[in-house]
């Protein structure tokens, strides 16, 4: 079974510049997450969705993040502008419902350095 | 108070040792409960999850103590491969999946 796909792998951008990050889930995934991890910490939810409704994004700072899953399988995630706080990894994951049990599987990364 | 706190470490055991690692969990209507672990510069992957009668997966065991919200992880006979980050990780009551900083463990020879 392919894993969690994400693109790219590195990105490198000046602040205030615009960059966008790929994700492709699991096959058969319904459920597709968005999180940052800054060096040092855990991973922080920044997006979820359900097929392609958004189950949550309390975290997501909206002023510059958007994220989108308009078919209900991939999903792009944007910042613009980028600020130099957002360097961190950009990880995507994945899982099957399952009431609260499910696993989630991530991608491996996109790693963000804003100079 | 963060949602999931543990120590961040790091542990720095000997190969062969036993090393056991806490977490605390302040939102009382979590309700699943797992351990993950991080490799350096890779992605998070789920090591085990950890029920209310404690579980156990070869050399690691899982505790959970609703009543302090409290959960651990227990290493035996600790080898270099397992040095890595340890992710606990608390549901938020829905579907949320809260994460702790990680404790980092440094197995040596």
């Amino acid at each position: 079974e392919a894993g969690v796909a994400q693109s790219p792998r590195y990105k490198i951008i000046e602040k205030r510049q615009s960059v966008a990050f790929w994700c492709n889930p699991i096959s058969g995934h319904a459920t597709l997450y968005w999180y940052q991890q800054i060096l040092g910490q855990g991973p922080k939810l920044l997006i979820q969705f359900q097929n392609n409704g958004v189950v949550d994004d309390s975290q997501l700072p909206k002023d510059r993040f958007s994220a989108e899953r308009l078919k209900g399988v991939d999903s792009t995630l944007k910042i613009q502008p980028a600020k130099l706080e957002d360097s961190a990894v950009y990880l995507c994951a994945s899982s099957r419902p399952r009431g609260g049990q499910e696993t989630q599987y991530f991608g491996p990364g996109t790693r963000l350095l804003v100079l | 108070r963060k949602e999931v706190e543990q120590d961040p470490g790091p542990f720095n055991v000997p190969e062969g040792a036993t090393v056991a690692f806490n977490c605390t969990y302040s939102n009382s209507a979590s309700q699943s409960f797992f351990w993950y672990r991080q490799d350096c510069r890779k992605e998070p992957k789920l090591l085990m999850s950890v029920y209310s009668s404690g579980n156990e997966d070869g050399r690691f065991t899982a505790q959970l103590n609703r009543a302090s919200q409290y959960i651990s992880l227990l290493i035996r006979d600790s080898k270099l491969s397992d040095s890595a980050t340890y992710l606990c990780v608390v549901n938020d009551g829905f579907q949320k999946l809260v994460f702790g900083t990680g404790t980092r463990l440094l197995v040596s020879p």
